[in-house]
């Protein structure tokens, strides 16, 4: 089993949508939630970073964290076509080495 | 611009040869670390140095090797290069406190041929 689980996609939604996307993960050692986003031949760019359990909201962006269930979410409110990019989960146990998911790219058309 | 800079952005080069590439951490950052970002392995971590000492390694093949200088600028060698080896190279830098994500350069594009 993989130790975090993203489906790759695509995903295509309408402008003005919203975006679900998730990850799954099985290390119980992971403490901090975080999603990037990457355009294509960019290096990612931090969007949210979580510690507990529950929501946290940013803007258009909002961040789910279930720990019991092992489960992730970024939901993207009134997306745009500059939305359109990779999105990938990621986690930190102790230490500070990331694990990323495998990234789902997302396109918004217009 | 995210204050991490890395070049070469581009580098081709035959199989069997050696490449260097050189990343420059954020101001202020002591925390180096190097990503591969392939197609099939998605982003995997290399190795971490802090502040001039190796810190952690992950999936880094004996052919590589790094290291972070006295300025804080860090360095990853690649040798006997394979056309497997073909890949994003990444650098990303971070302060040492708990809760911080990475700030990532705009990574070096390696290609072997």
């Amino acid at each position: 089993q993989k130790e975090v689980e993203q489906d790759p996609g695509p995903l295509s939604v309408p402008e003005g949508a919203i975006v679900s996307l998730n990850c799954t993960y099985s290390n119980s050692a992971f403490q901090y939630f975080m999603w990037y986003r990457q355009y294509s031949r960019k290096g990612p760019e931090l969007l949210m970073y979580t510690y507990s359990s529950g929501n946290k909201e940013d803007g258009r962006f909002t961040a789910q964290v279930d720990k019991s269930s092992k489960y992730i979410s970024l939901f993207i409110r009134d997306s745009q076509p500059s939305d359109s990019a990779t999105y990938l989960c990621a986690f930190k146990a102790a230490g500070n080495k990331l694990t990323f998911g495998g990234g789902t790219r997302v396109l918004v058309k217009p | 611009d995210s204050g991490v800079t890395q070049t070469p952005k581009h580098l081709i080069t035959a199989t069997g040869q050696r490449v260097t590439l050189r990343c420059s951490p954020r101001s202020g950052d002591l925390s180096v670390y190097w990503y591969q970002q392939s197609l099939d392995q998605g982003l995997q971590f290399l190795i971490q140095y802090y502040n001039g000492e190796e810190r952690a390694k992950g999936n880094i093949l004996e052919r590589f090797s790094a290291q972070q200088f006295p300025d804080l600028h860090s360095e990853l060698n690649l040798s006997s290069l394979e056309l497997g080896d073909s890949a994003l190279y990444f650098c990303a830098s971070s302060v040492e406190v708990q809760g911080s994500g990475y700030t990532f350069g705009s990574g070096t594009r390696l290609t072997v041929v």
